[in-house]
């Protein structure tokens, strides 16, 4: 069974500080993956996408793969109120993880 | 770019009736994908076309699911015989051509069965 596990959460922030958010996947045979934020009562959008080792930056979203831990991350520099959503992490086969939620306390 | 649609928003029913949702996606994007939520969870993908060719249905949850998109435009996704437990946001997405892995979500159709 391909599996993609993320910590429910709730994660708590204060305003400014990282947020990390962590994902696991089960199938080594995975070569793309994505980050997705959905705001509550909404559909989810696109965040980041990531295929090789290393670090992907956009903006204050950087997005750390690690294929031999299998081992897939999201951090949020300077978070905002706004940031506050379920985050969730995704495979090359659509397969997602049951979300984290964020929350940014002023 | 009028966004990915998807009709009707909410949709109740009784256990045992066929229900049937539409999405129309972005135009000219030639992926189209049906998801399933249930509070909590992420999507659970269910299916997907290129253009009219459905290339995976093996996800579907059971044969009282069908979906089609026989012009490669609009989809319908069709549920026999609802259940309770198909209680649940069904989501619609696009892609566009090349750019497979950008898929944008429509606002989904809430299924409730009585």
């Amino acid at each position: 069974q391909k599996e993609v596990e993320q910590n429910s959460g709730p994660l708590s922030v204060p305003e400014g500080a990282i947020a990390s958010l962590n994902c696991t996947y089960s199938d080594r045979g995975s070569q793309s993956f994505f980050w997705y934020r959905q705001y509550s009562g909404k559909s989810p959008e696109l965040i980041m996408f990531i295929y090789s080792n290393g670090d992907k930056e956009d903006g204050r979203f950087t997005a750390q793969l690690n294929k031999a831990s299998q081992y897939v991350s999201l951090l949020i520099r300077d978070s905002q109120p706004s940031d506050s959503a379920t985050y969730l992490c995704a495979v090359y086969d659509m397969r997602f993880g049951a979300g984290t939620r964020l929350t940014v306390k002023p | 770019d009028t966004g990915v649609s998807q009709n009707p928003r909410h949709k109740i029913t009784k256990r045992g009736q066929n229900v049937t949702f539409r999405c129309d996606p972005i135009s000219e994007h030639n992926r189209l994908y049906w998801y399933r939520q249930t509070l909590g969870q992420g999507p659970e993908f269910l299916t997907y076309f290129q253009n009219e060719a459905q290339l995976e249905k093996s996800r579907l949850l059971s044969d009282r699911f069908s979906a089609e998109r026989p012009k490669g435009s609009f989809s319908t996704l069709e549920i026999q015989r609802t259940e309770q437990g198909d209680s649940a946001m069904y989501l619609c997405a696009s892609s566009p051509v090349g750019g497979k892995d950008t898929q944008y979500f429509g606002p989904g159709t809430r299924l409730t069965v009585l």
